[in-house]
């Protein structure tokens, strides 16, 4: 089984709906993250959370909400989705012990009409 | 501040030649961590290696191996005797030892495999 995971794998939908995009992680680590990867821009951070009392934001946070509901899962939500969110979305965790390698989820496709 | 650049954009070479994806990154930390990870068309982001800046030992694993040198802030990985399968976008990427936020990624290298 993979050690994240992250639901929806894709999902369509239109523009001022929410929508939540869910991550699990069986790594035991305590630090989550979550990318958006948009094409030729690489990878960037919306939001971190280094345990379950901390939430940081990312440099694209604005439009998302996070929620830490565990160590193991860590929640992105689009509270009114618009089409410049369509992207691919992924959850990442680490842990100091393996300095700070990142290990990432196989991908959410969002799709904003 | 952090910066990664990937010069090379697109790359396509013909199976079973070298090829060297190109890497060159900014910081002013002396600790850091340098990345490679490898994304294949289902999308998915494979952590390839992690070298640590105090650390300068170039490295192989198989076909793969990477030179890391400080003096020109470079860090490239190199495929010998590529493979269809090897077809993927690379990306690069740095993290800082004080910023526990950020790993910065380059904007990648798409590599095409040729048959």
């Amino acid at each position: 089984d993979a050690d994240v995971t992250q639901t929806p794998r894709n999902r369509i939908t239109k523009t001022g709906k929410r929508i939540m995009l869910e991550c699990s992680q069986t790594k035991g680590h305590d630090r989550m993250y979550w990318y958006r990867q948009d094409p030729g821009l690489g990878l960037r951070l919306i939001y971190y959370s280094f345990d379950v009392k901390d939430i940081n934001k990312g440099e694209i946070s604005d439009g998302y909400s996070v929620s830490r509901q565990a160590q193991a899962k860590f929640s992105l939500s689009l509270e009114s989705a618009i089409p410049n969110q369509t992207a691919l979305y992924f959850c990442a965790t680490s842990d100091p012990g393996t300095q700070e390698t990142q290990y990432f989820g196989p991908g959410t496709r969002l799709l904003v009409l | 501040a952090q910066k990664v650049t990937q010069a090379q954009t697109e790359i396509s070479v013909v199976e079973k030649e070298d090829v060297t994806l190109d890497c060159v990154y900014e910081t002013r930390d002396t600790t850091y961590y340098l990345f490679w990870y490898k994304q294949p068309p289902s999308g998915e982001l494979v952590f390839l290696i992690r070298r640590n800046s105090f650390d300068e030992q170039n490295e192989i694993s198989g076909r793969y191996s990477w030179n890391f040198q400080k003096s020109t802030s470079s860090f490239n990985f190199t495929i010998t005797a590529s493979q269809v399968v090897d077809s993927a976008v690379y990306f690069c990427a740095l993290r800082e030892e004080n910023r526990d936020d950020k790993i910065i990624f380059g904007k990648g290298t798409r590599l095409h495999i040729l048959p």
